[in-house]
């Protein structure tokens, strides 16, 4: 069974731009999260969907969304770039929501911000 | 607020030695806590994971304590590798909640 793909791995923006991410969930999979890992913060929870419907966000300012596609694919989208958005950002998927459903992480994709 | 605290941030062991990770939390409601190994240019994958209805959790070298009256969790590596080293992240959640907590995580470096 093929893991949950990242894609792109890098990106390398500018302040003020705005970026989108993608994530598709191992296959039968219909919970994808998203979380931010940053040196020393761990890794902070951004959303999770389940069926195209958002179940949870995190303390994050409304520049970052996400959408669930009726496939179960995720993407992320950061508007109005600032420095501190530069992380590694991880998509998660599992086979269902709630939080004793462990989770399968992507490769994740960095995100530079100059 | 830092829902789990994990503890050292990071730890340096011989080939052989027993590597311990420490966490702990607030939240009575988690009844989920598992630990997931980072490898550099990886993402996180899920190592072993414990419900609070037991106190040890064994699996190969790798073993979770867990204290339900201390609120705190640990993660046990005997007989260290160099293989096994990588960033060890402690989480904790509810299944009435739709996330996971993380901890800060811990890098693991086992000396040859």
């Amino acid at each position: 069974k093929a893991g949950v793909t990242q894609t792109p791995r890098y990106l390398i923006k500018t302040r003020g731009q705005q970026v989108t991410l993608s994530c598709s969930p191992i296959s039968g999979h219909r919970s994808v999260s998203w979380y931010q890992q940053t040196p020393g913060q761990g890794l902070q929870f951004l959303f999770e969907y389940f069926s195209e419907t958002q179940r949870n966000k995190g303390n994050f300012p409304g520049r970052f969304s996400g959408r669930q596609f009726s496939n179960s694919r995720s993407e992320m989208n950061v508007s109005t770039l600032e420095l501190g958005d530069s992380a590694l950002y991880l998509c998660a998927s599992s086979p269902q929501t709630g939080g004793n459903s462990p989770l399968h992480f992507g490769n994740g994709t960095r995100l530079t911000v100059t | 607020q830092q829902q789990v605290k994990q503890s050292p941030q990071s730890l340096i062991v011989q080939k052989g030695g027993i590597s311990i990770i420490n966490c702990a939390y607030e939240n009575t409601a988690f009844d989920y806590f598992p630990w997931y190994q980072q490898f550099p240019g990886k993402g996180p994958a899920l190592l072993i994971a414990i419900r609070p209805d037991v106190s040890e959790k064994k699996e190969g070298r790798f073993t979770i304590s867990f204290n339900k009256s201390a609120k705190q969790f640990s993660l046990h590596i005997m007989d260290s590798q160099p293989g096994d080293s990588a960033t060890y992240f402690c989480a904790a959640s509810s299944l009435t909640g739709n996330q996971f907590y993380f901890g800060t995580g811990t890098s693991l470096t086992v000396i040859p």
